[in-house]
């Protein structure tokens, strides 16, 4: 079965770049069928979609969040990367990936997730 | 962008007993809907997608229904492990979740 596992460091200092990487395990991220997303959860609140990338490179960013965000993708290592430039303690949160499927486009697999804090 | 709202926020209920909770979308999703169930520590876990169809493994007590702007999610009798925070999500312009609702024991 398909699982997502996120990893990355958990402590970024403000105003620097936070890099994240799902590495896709039991099936193949080419496979086309699905979006592949990142999901965050500040501690306490709400979940909040970040954006996707498809298995082309083709992207899709949440509006709030565009200017900051590049998602991209390695189909040769099965695995996909957040980048979040400039960061605050704002985005201190869980974040997570998960695969969204195609109509009906839920996310049916998500990671354990990873916390990240952003301080100095 | 779509905003959800979901009431109440907290739902006291006693085990055996039914959960109704409700997601209001800020404009028409038609029935481009799901819920997620979230336990402590844990990551969300689909429910149901397409307002009413259960996602594979998830028990008959979980229903749900609606479409436009107005939906609910019900839990026919509660189980010990149904306590949780449940959220809905809009998927008919791009991703938005709503605030939650934690069900817990009374």
């Amino acid at each position: 079965q398909v699982q997502l596992q996120e990893s990355g460091p958990g402590l970024v200092k403000p105003s620097q770049t936070l890099s994240l990487t799902c590495t896709v395990s039991g099936g193949s991220i080419s496979s086309g069928d699905y979006y592949w997303s990142w999901i965050r959860q500040p501690p306490g609140k709400g979940l909040e979609w970040i954006g996707y990338i498809y298995y082309s490179g083709s992207t899709y960013y949440n509006p709030s969040l565009k200017s900051r965000v590049t998602i991209s993708v390695d189909t040769s290592k099965n695995q996909f990367s957040l980048k979040l430039s400039s960061v605050t303690a704002a985005d201190t949160a869980v974040y997570y990936c998960a695969r969204a499927t195609m109509a009906p486009y839920a996310f049916d697999i998500w990671g354990q997730g990873t916390m990240v804090t952003v301080s100095s | 962008e779509i905003v959800m709202t979901q009431s109440p926020a907290t739902l006291s209920v006693s085990p055996g007993e039914r959960a109704t909770l409700s997601c209001r979308a800020s404009q028409s999703v038609s029935s481009n809907l799901a819920w997620y169930q979230q336990k402590p520590g844990q990551a969300p876990r689909l429910l149901i997608y397409g307002a009413s169809t259960r996602a594979t493994g998830i028990p008959a007590r979980f229903s749900g229904s609606g479409s436009g702007t107005e939906f609910t999610l019900t839990i026919s009798s509660l189980q010990s492990e149904d306590f949780a925070v449940y959220y809905c999500q809009q998927y008919n312009n791009w991703w938005t979740f709503g605030q939650g609702t934690k069900v817990e024991i009374k």
